[in-house]
């Protein structure tokens, strides 16, 4: 199957600070990518829809001016939590469908932990 | 606004035993519904995609069915083994297919199998 990388696995950093992930799809093309949260047993919930060449879309109660997403191009979209708090710790999947069938691929997740 | 429910929350069985999971979504137009699997600390590993216009799904020791009508799916697993403890998470995809929608998520069965 297709496959999707994130990077970092896991970072930590100190409050206020703020941090990048980087969200790939290696051997396919993503017009769209979608970044979820899971907070600790938990399941998954979309946060937001990236989308290349255009505004990213938020769900309802994600904040957009924290949560930054730019869809770079047709295989990377980077999400940046800016001034990240405590509560912001969680664990950021995103995934992409291939185009050719829509299955939806997701990648490694990433580890959050602000201190 | 959709909404997935999986029973049980928790299991755990003996090896060697087959095993259903359950899954509920309330609103039946859907476009696709996946099963996953989670290990802990760990991204998602697609098991099986059922189409809406499908009514099962194989794979190995896998079976997912699908009742779109009543809004249900299970996922069978045969001759179960102490590897396939982990989390098993179901999610639909709303829309007509354009690539443009998540996934909602259930919060998953946590799944033990005793050696």
């Amino acid at each position: 199957g297709a496959v999707v990388s994130q990077h970092p696995s896991w970072v930590i950093c100190k409050s206020g600070t703020s941090v990048k992930i980087e969200c790939r799809s290696l051997d396919f093309q993503a017009t769209t990518m979608f970044w979820y949260r899971q907070f600790p047993k938990q399941s998954l919930m979309l946060m937001a829809t990236s989308n290349e060449g255009s505004k990213a879309t938020y769900e309802q109660g994600v904040e957009k001016d924290k949560f930054l997403i730019n869809h770079a191009s047709l295989t990377l979209s980077t999400l940046t939590v800016t001034s990240a708090h405590p509560e912001d710790s969680s664990f950021y999947i995103c995934s992409a469908p291939d185009i050719r069938s829509y299955e939806q691929y997701f990648g490694p997740g990433t580890r959050l932990t602000v201190t | 606004k959709q909404e997935v429910t999986q029973i049980p929350a928790a299991l755990s069985v003996p090896e060697g035993e087959n095993l259903v999971l359950n899954c509920s979504f309330t609103d039946s137009a859907i476009y696709n519904l996946q099963w996953f699997r989670q290990d802990p600390g760990k991204g998602l590993t697609s098991l099986l995609l059922i189409q809406s216009s499908q009514r099962e799904q194989t794979s190995g020791r896998l079976n997912a069915s699908l009742d779109k009508s009543s809004g249900r799916s299970t996922l069978y697993i045969a001759a179960s083994q102490p590897g396939d403890s982990a989390t098993y998470l179901c999610a639909v995809r709303e829309g007509s297919g354009g690539g443009a929608d998540g996934l909602t998520f259930g919060k998953g069965t946590h799944l033990i199998i005793q050696p």
